[in-house]
């Protein structure tokens, strides 16, 4: 079975500093992996996702991702972030070719203090 | 509607009651899931839903958990004899197809909290 596990669940940062959230999944087979991010007040959203090719992925407000296969890590970062960065974000796994059955980490609360 | 909308937004309910969760997808979305969400968790899936048949329930927790999706459309999720263990955010999404694109559209999910 897989399994997703994020290291920070907190973290403090000052506008403009730079950010790196931690992902490592678990699963001997192809995955694709993604990160969620949930706003305050608002729903979930998709920040970002990886199928193939390139393994830096850019995504929406700045972010990126690296995945590196062999450390099962799938890293979330920004080079500057903004107050409005401040959200929760999650890191998700599944399986490649399979429905959207997602496997999620337990989330980092991220608060940027202007 | 725009988004995928879920009611109740709240529901306060007492250990033993029944629950039921309703949850309207995107328009002309055929994917929809199921997750729960307990504090301080990621959303942990429940079941998947491809038109009106439920193609994978493994994540339901025990027989006090249901869901159907009768019209490929709206789905309720039912929960039997509730236990204070089962206070979490119940959150519904869709997807446009069963191909795994591996975006989903999130409701604002129903805050469970049994007494």
């Amino acid at each position: 079975a897989q399994s997703v596990s994020q290291h920070n669940h907190h973290v403090i940062l000052s506008e403009a500093a730079s950010l790196e959230l931690g992902c490592n999944y678990s699963y001997g087979g192809t995955v694709n992996l993604f990160w969620y991010v949930q706003y305050p007040g608002q729903h979930l959203q998709l920040l970002l996702k990886y199928f193939s090719g390139d393994p830096l992925v850019k995504g929406i407000k700045g972010f990126e991702a690296e995945f590196i296969k062999s450390k099962f890590s799938f890293n979330l970062r920004k080079p500057s972030v903004q107050w409005s960065d401040t959200a929760e974000y999650f890191c998700a796994v599944k399986v490649s070719g399979g429905y959207n059955k997602l496997i999620f980490g337990a989330g980092t609360r991220l608060a940027v203090h202007p | 509607g725009a988004g995928v909308s879920q009611t109740p937004s709240n529901k306060v309910t007492e250990k033993g009651k029944y629950v039921e969760l309703r949850c309207d997808p995107i328009s002309g979305h055929t994917a929809l899931y199921w997750y729960r969400q307990s504090l301080g968790q990621g959303p942990e899936f429940l079941i998947y839903f491809q038109g009106t048949g439920a193609a994978d329930d493994s994540g339901l927790p025990n027989d006090r958990f249901f869901a159907v999706r009768p019209e490929g459309s709206v789905s309720t999720l039912k929960i039997q004899r509730t236990e204070r263990g089962d206070s979490a955010v119940y959150l519904c999404a869709s997807s446009l197809e069963a191909g795994g694109t591996g975006e989903l559209f999130f409701g604002e999910g129903s805050r469970l909290t049994v007494l």
